[in-house]
């Protein structure tokens, strides 16, 4: 079965400051890994995805994520971040059924980002 | 662009009551999410409708939970009777038709905290 790993409940920067999140996956086949991130009292939103193609996948608002086959991650990262980053941040990978070809995505148990002013 | 919308969006209630959760997808869209979001088990698939046919409820908890797709613009979420362990965010998504890299990501809406008392 395909899953991601978050190793990371929280993680703390101060803004201007580099961040990264973590997210390593386990699957068979070729990967499709998301990103998604959660404000409070509000839905999952898209952030990026890697299908295929460079390793470095840019987003929304300034974040990027690069694949590392070699040790199974997709980490989200951000050069500088912002106070209004913070927030509850989610891994996903595509799981496709093979005798339907149906679609959904399997979530990490998500890491919530605090950047301080 | 309406996102997906979902009502109500608190509710709070009874044990032993029927809870009625309602969803409407984004307009074009072919597949319908509903997951379950709470501290101690994340986010949860509940179940997901292609083209309004359920196509996994493995994610259902029980038979207290039942969920419908009428047509191609509206959901629905039900648990008869309610339990304080249903206590949680549930969430309804929606996701285009496979086009371009044939992995298009999923939209949420902003949930339902749903309070079983």
């Amino acid at each position: 079965a395909q899953s991601v790993a978050q190793p990371e409940d929280q993680v703390n920067v101060a803004e201007g400051n580099p961040l990264t999140v973590k997210c390593t996956y386990s699957v068979s086949g070729n990967p499709y890994l998301f990103w998604y991130v959660q404000y409070p009292n509000r839905g999952l939103q898209f952030l990026l995805k890697y299908i295929t193609g460079d390793n470095l996948v840019k987003g929304s608002y300034g974040f990027e994520a690069e694949f590392n086959k070699s040790q199974t991650s997709f980490h989200l990262k951000k050069p500088s971040a912002l106070v209004s980053d913070s927030a509850l941040y989610f891994c996903a990978v595509r799981d496709r059924e093979a005798n339907t070809g149906f679609q959904k995505l399997v979530f990490g148990t998500g890491t919530r980002l605090l950047v301080s002013p | 662009d309406a996102g997906v919308i979902q009502s109500p969006r608190h509710e709070v209630t009874e044990m032993g009551q029927e809870v009625t959760l309602r969803c409407k997808p984004i307009s074009g869209h072919n597949s319908l999410f509903w997951y379950r979001q709470t501290m101690m088990r994340g986010l949860e698939l509940l179940i997901y409708f292609n083209n309004n046919v359920p196509i996994d409820d493995s994610g259902m908890p029980e038979d207290r939970f039942s969920a419908k797709m009428p047509n191609a613009s509206f959901s629905t979420l039900k648990i008869q009777p309610s339990e304080p362990r249903d206590s949680a965010v549930y969430f309804c998504a929606s996701r285009p038709p496979r086009g371009g890299d044939g992995n298009q990501p999923q939209h949420f809406g902003d949930g339902t905290r749903l309070s079983i008392l």
